[in-house]
């Protein structure tokens, strides 16, 4: 089975420049999670949904950042604009439904490694 | 946001030593995972853990979930040069949702 799948897994862009990451979770799982990690915070929840709909965006830095999910095979994380301190590796992950498996644990993706100059 | 807390934050060892690490934290979690991280990839989970006193194996992995449910460990048995990369542990208070990760511990083993 293909696992999480992410896009790019490598982007190089410049300050002000908009930036679009892209995740397709494993078939049937019904939540999604974006992550940030940088060497200094570590792993940080950015934001995660359940069957398409945001439940918690409570780790989403700030209004340069925004996150959709249009349908239960894709979702996308936004940076307009981007600055140098966004620079970190994303990634995604998905779980499956708990009604199916009562342990959803989260599998992720290979990230996204972003470098803003 | 509350992390956990995970020691040791780097350990060197000499291939064949055995390997422990842990992850505490103040508040009560009802589950506890580890995964490992190699370079250039994202963390896969190794062992997943449900009940306080919960002691699983995964190969030479052992992982227990401490009796407070504040805590847990992990250990790996005769460490081989494959078992280099940054262990982490993650919390989580309900049956599902969202998980809250320690730091990181990073293995470097010696041949």
């Amino acid at each position: 089975d293909a696992g999480v799948i992410q896009s790019p897994r490598h982007e190089v862009t410049e300050m002000g420049q908009e930036v679009t990451l892209r995740c397709k979770p494993i078939s049937g799982h019904d939540y999604l999670f974006w992550y940030r990690q940088t060497m200094m915070r570590g792993l940080e929840l950015l934001i995660y949904f359940n069957n398409n709909v945001p439940i918690d965006d409570s780790g989403m830095p700030e209004d340069r950042f925004s996150a959709k999910m249009p349908n239960a095979s894709f979702s996308t994380l936004k940076i307009q604009p981007s600055e140098p301190r966004d620079s970190a590796v994303y990634f995604c992950a998905s779980s499956p439904p708990s009604a199916r498996n009562v342990y959803n644990e989260q599998f992720f993706g290979p990230g996204t490694r972003l470098t803003v100059l | 946001g509350q992390q956990l807390n995970q020691s040791p934050q780097s350990m060197f060892i000499q291939e064949g030593e055995d390997v422990s690490m842990n992850c505490t934290s103040s508040s009560i979690f009802n589950t506890w995972l580890w995964y490992k991280q190699d370079p250039g990839e994202g963390p896969v989970l190794l062992i997943a853990l449900y009940k306080a006193g919960e002691l699983t194996s995964n190969g030479r992995l052992t992982a227990q979930f401490g009796i407070t449910r504040k805590d847990s460990f992990l250990n790996i048995s005769a460490s081989i040069p494959s078992d280099v990369g940054i262990y982490f542990c993650a919390g989580r208070r309900g049956s599902q949702g969202n998980l809250i990760f320690g730091k990181g511990t990073k293995l470097s083993v010696k041949p």
